[in-house]
């Protein structure tokens, strides 16, 4: 099955730089999200860019969507030792306007 | 702010029985669904629930897996005969299912240990 691909799959920072994960995938989609795991918990939705956004921002977090070359970046600003988490991208694909498609992750660990 | 609740949060059972995980979706949420990650790996989809029926399931869920909306607000994934390889964090979610923009909000998840 298709799948979005995060790279890279652990990013490990200091407190206060930014932190910049990237996602890759195969079909023409209808938006890509973002969502956040910590350890052991469930999935937490971050940010939603459409498919005829390019970027979008909320608060520490800026989103963009590249649509020619199939990819999105996540880039969070000053960050937090609370900022350590996996995050997964998932796409919605135009031919299934249901079903997400989920990327391996990105395991990020902030360093106090 | 309205939230995705599942129990147990972590089940052990012997291999062969049956297991049944329980979610309670947001109570104005359509679309159900039950997603499974295996220690350290991907987030993977087994079946999504619309209108009191399947509407989308994966290779994963085969004749060992059902899922039942009993009443208005309980959905549940029951596995007949557990496997070693069914040990993992399963995850209910919800959504609207008006915007079409179809974002999820998750549960906790339910471990569930094969021994």
């Amino acid at each position: 099955s298709q799948q979005g691909e995060e790279d890279p799959q652990a990013l490990s920072i200091q407190e206060g730089e930014n932190a910049t994960m990237n996602c890759s995938y195969k079909t023409s989609i209808n938006n890509l999200q973002w969502y956040r795991q910590n350890s052991g918990r469930g999935l937490v939705h971050l940010i939603l860019i459409r498919s005829n956004e390019r970027e979008k921002h909320s608060g520490r977090l800026r989103v963009t969507l590249d649509t020619s070359k199939k990819s999105s970046s996540l880039l969070i600003t000053a960050s937090r030792a609370a900022d350590t988490a996996s995050y997964f991208c998932a796409t919605l694909r135009v031919s299934n306007n249901r079903k997400l498609i989920w990327g391996l992750g990105t395991s990020l660990a902030v360093n106090p | 702010e309205p939230e995705v609740t599942q129990t147990p949060s972590h089940q052990v059972t012997q291999m062969g029985q049956e297991v049944i995980l329980r979610c309670v979706p947001i109570s104005n949420h359509l679309y159900f669904y039950w997603y499974r990650q295996i220690l350290g790996q991907k987030v993977e989809f087994l079946v999504s629930f619309y209108n009191n029926e399947i509407s989308e399931k994966s290779e994963i869920f085969d004749d060992q897996f059902s899922v039942e909306r009993p009443d208005g607000s309980n959905f549940t994934l029951k596995i007949r005969s557990t496997k070693l390889e069914d040990s993992a964090m399963y995850f209910c979610a919800s959504s609207e299912g008006t915007s079409g923009a179809n974002v999820l909000t998750f549960g906790a998840g339910s471990r569930l240990t094969v021994l």
